[in-house]
């Protein structure tokens, strides 16, 4: 099973936006409607900030946001914060009882 | 409040096996499936193992399979990661996870492997 691909980096000033991309197959992230979207902070485990493909957990900002269309999967920070600065991880349900992880994306807040 | 706790991390040789436990607290195992997820240093997450709700469906990354079993012990709320055969790039943070809507919505704060001669 192959990583899911996203940009190793993004970037963005407070306030503005930034989106992330997760493409896989039609195997996972096109099959199934189980797109997970999780935050690591250096030193600290993972944190669930998207599942479903655009569900929210509970105390997770609505600044963030979650879709899909075909077989890639997006991550969308609003009014960006100090405190997004941070790793993020797409993660998707795959065939065979699967479960694949993107290479991650490091998001800067400039 | 729901929390995981690993333990079992160390240094050991390649071809050597370790087992890793994940205590979980505020929920009960038959309740939830328990996730094994690695990230090896300076590197992203990888998916290791999935033990289900019902304690007998397991499943294996490609990578593990063969030489990693996952079990749990439903008195001890514990889940167990028995590592055999290791190898270099074994060597990882191992965190445990708890299942849930097909995403993992808890996670321990992870144990260190280092498979080395």
């Amino acid at each position: 099973q192959s990583a899911l691909t996203q940009p190793p980096s993004a970037s963005g000033s407070p306030g503005q936006s930034v989106t992330i991309s997760c493409t896989g197959t039609s195997s996972d992230v096109g099959g199934y409607d189980y797109v997970s979207w999780y935050q690591q902070h250096p030193g600290k485990a993972p944190k669930l900030m998207i599942y479903e493909v655009n569900k929210r957990p509970s105390g997770v900002p609505d600044r963030f946001s979650g879709s899909k269309s075909g077989n890639t999967a997006s991550l969308t920070v609003s009014g960006l914060q100090t405190e997004d600065e941070a790793d993020y991880y797409c993660n998707s349900h795959a065939a065979n009882w699967n479960w694949v992880f993107g290479g991650g994306t490091k998001l800067t807040v400039l | 409040q729901v929390q995981l706790v690993e333990s079992g991390g160390g240094v050991v040789q390649p071809g050597g096996s370790l087992r890793l436990s994940c205590a979980a607290s505020g929920f009960t195992l038959p309740s939830y499936g328990v996730h094994w997820v690695r990230q090896a240093p300076g590197k992203g997450l990888e998916w290791v193992a999935l033990i289900r709700n019902d304690g007998s469906n397991k499943f294996y990354a490609d990578s593990v399979k063969g030489r990693f079993s996952v079990s749990r012990d439903i008195s001890e709320n514990t889940v167990y990661l028995q590592m055999n055969s290791l190898r270099a790039e074994d060597t990882s943070v191992y965190y445990c996870a708890r299942d849930w809507d097909w995403a993992s919505d808890y996670w321990g704060q992870g144990t260190l492997v280092i498979v080395s001669s």
